[in-house]
């Protein structure tokens, strides 16, 4: 079982221009979340997707958007950077039926210069 | 709003010492408790878990015990190793919804480093 995989590990980006994370979930697992996790701080909840929809959503801006495919994958956009988007962004995973149990990947450190 | 308070770090200890870093939470509904380890680089890994008042969780010599009365949720380790060293993060999850997705509401982290 390969776990929740990210892509791409590092990603470093100029102020104003937008990104794509890419996120696969576990084996078995149809819900996937988002997370921000700024440098020495706790995971901040972005959204959460199931069944291709966003089903909840933390308090962030709209420039924070996302989308989940029919084999379950996901993406999180942002657009238009800002200096305080530099974070590792972290998704996690979990099967509808045990929902409080999440499993996290590896996350991708994002830099906006 | 729900929230999680940890024990600021780091927490320095010698190997063998006894652990304990301190969690509390709010909440509205009926929260599942968790900690989470991170080690340097890396994700979050699920150290154990408890999904009611009195549940103990545990894993590799790590325990914590959901105690509704006092809305805590205290990491205890008898005796810690150098490869214990990591963040620490207490969470809580509240199912909403009608199909019971949850999110999870993490505290800030505890480092923990032990030395030899």
């Amino acid at each position: 079982d390969a776990g929740v995989t990210q892509s791409p590990t590092h990603l470093i980006k100029t102020r104003g221009q937008q990104v794509t994370l890419r996120c696969s979930p576990k084996s078995g697992h149809d819900t996937v979340s988002w997370y921000q996790q700024a440098l020495g701080q706790g995971p901040q909840f972005i959204f959460q997707y199931y069944e291709e929809e966003e089903r909840q959503r933390g308090n962030f801006p709209d420039r924070f958007s996302g989308h989940q495919f029919p084999n379950y994958s996901s993406e999180l956009n942002v657009n238009a950077l800002l200096l305080g988007d530099s974070a590792l962004y972290l998704c996690a995973s979990s099967p509808l039926d045990r929902n409080t149990e999440a499993f996290f990947g590896q996350g991708t450190r994002l830099t906006v210069v | 709003g729900d929230s999680v308070t940890q024990m600021e770090g780091p927490v320095t200890l010698s190997e063998e010492a006894f652990l304990t870093i301190n969690c509390t939470y709010t909440a509205t509904g009926y929260p599942s408790l968790f900690w989470y380890v991170q080690y340097p680089g890396e994700g979050l890994q699920l150290l154990l878990k408890a999904t009611k008042a009195d549940d103990k969780g545990s894993n590799k010599g790590f325990e914590a015990t959901y105690r509704k009365e006092t809305t805590s949720f205290h990491l205890e380790k008898g005796s810690v190793q150098v490869s214990d060293s990591a963040v620490y993060f207490c969470a809580l999850s509240v199912a909403a919804g009608l199909s019971g997705y949850s999110t999870l509401t993490f505290g800030k982290g505890t480092m923990l480093l032990v030395s030899p």
